[in-house]
């Protein structure tokens, strides 16, 4: 089955540097989701990508979904310590409607 | 608005009870899933369902059991808990499977003992 892996596992950076997260799929996805989870908190909706070469940004953070739509990435600009948390890559199963989620990278963020 | 809640938060059972995790939606969202969070293992899929009567197994399934009587609703209970379930569960929901966002529950922390 459809398989998402993330890298890195973890990342811990100053306070102003950049981050960034990749995600790559086995398989072609129809679409990726990225969410954000801060720490004892549950998985937040950030943003849908569904075209091919896409990029979408959100004040610092900038997401791109590859040409072949198997790879994604999520870059964060001048990292504050309130981007402090997990953030996943998803793409949908097999079945079309269930999530498939990558294991996350945690973003610590030190002042 | 309550969206969806998770009950209870936290749990301790001990090995071979069953507990049983309750999922509440109000927006009529016709999909909902279940999901359990382990370290090194992020979010994994174990039930998700389409609509009411209609199931279907995730990634890890076994010793689990769901349940989906009314579309607000979907339980999931382990029949015979065991320390390796001990995890953190969170039960989601989206109304349109594909291109629509899932929305977490506050999730319930489940130890077996």
């Amino acid at each position: 089955g459809q398989q998402v892996m993330q890298i890195p596992q973890y990342q811990h950076v100053q306070e102003g540097e950049d981050f960034t997260t990749y995600c790559n799929s086995s398989t072609t996805l129809s679409n990726i989701q990225w969410y954000k989870q801060r720490p004892g908190g549950h998985p937040v909706f950030l943003i849908q990508l569904v075209k091919s070469g896409e990029v979408k940004k959100q004040k610092r953070l900038t997401f791109q979904f590859g040409e072949a739509k198997k790879n994604s990435s999520l870059h964060i600009t001048a990292t504050q310590t309130t981007d402090v948390g997990t953030y996943f890559c998803a793409g949908f199963s097999n079945s079309g409607y269930a999530l498939n989620f990558g294991k996350g990278t945690s973003l610590l963020v030190t002042p | 608005d309550a969206g969806i809640t998770q009950s209870p938060r936290y749990k301790i059972t001990e090995t071979g009870r069953q507990v049983t995790l309750m999922c509440h939606q109000t927006w009529s969202h016709s999909y909902m899933f279940w999901y359990r969070q382990d370290l090194g293992h992020g979010l994994r899929l174990i039930y998700y369902s389409a609509a009411a009567d209609i199931t279907d197994k995730g990634e890890v399934p076994d010793g689990y059991v769901v349940s989906r009587s009314k579309t607000e609703n979907f339980p999931l209970t382990l029949e015979s808990a065991t320390r390796s379930q001990t995890s953190v569960y969170f039960c989601a929901s989206s109304d349109g499977g594909r291109i629509t966002e899932a929305f977490f529950g506050q999730g319930t922390r489940l130890t077996v003992v």
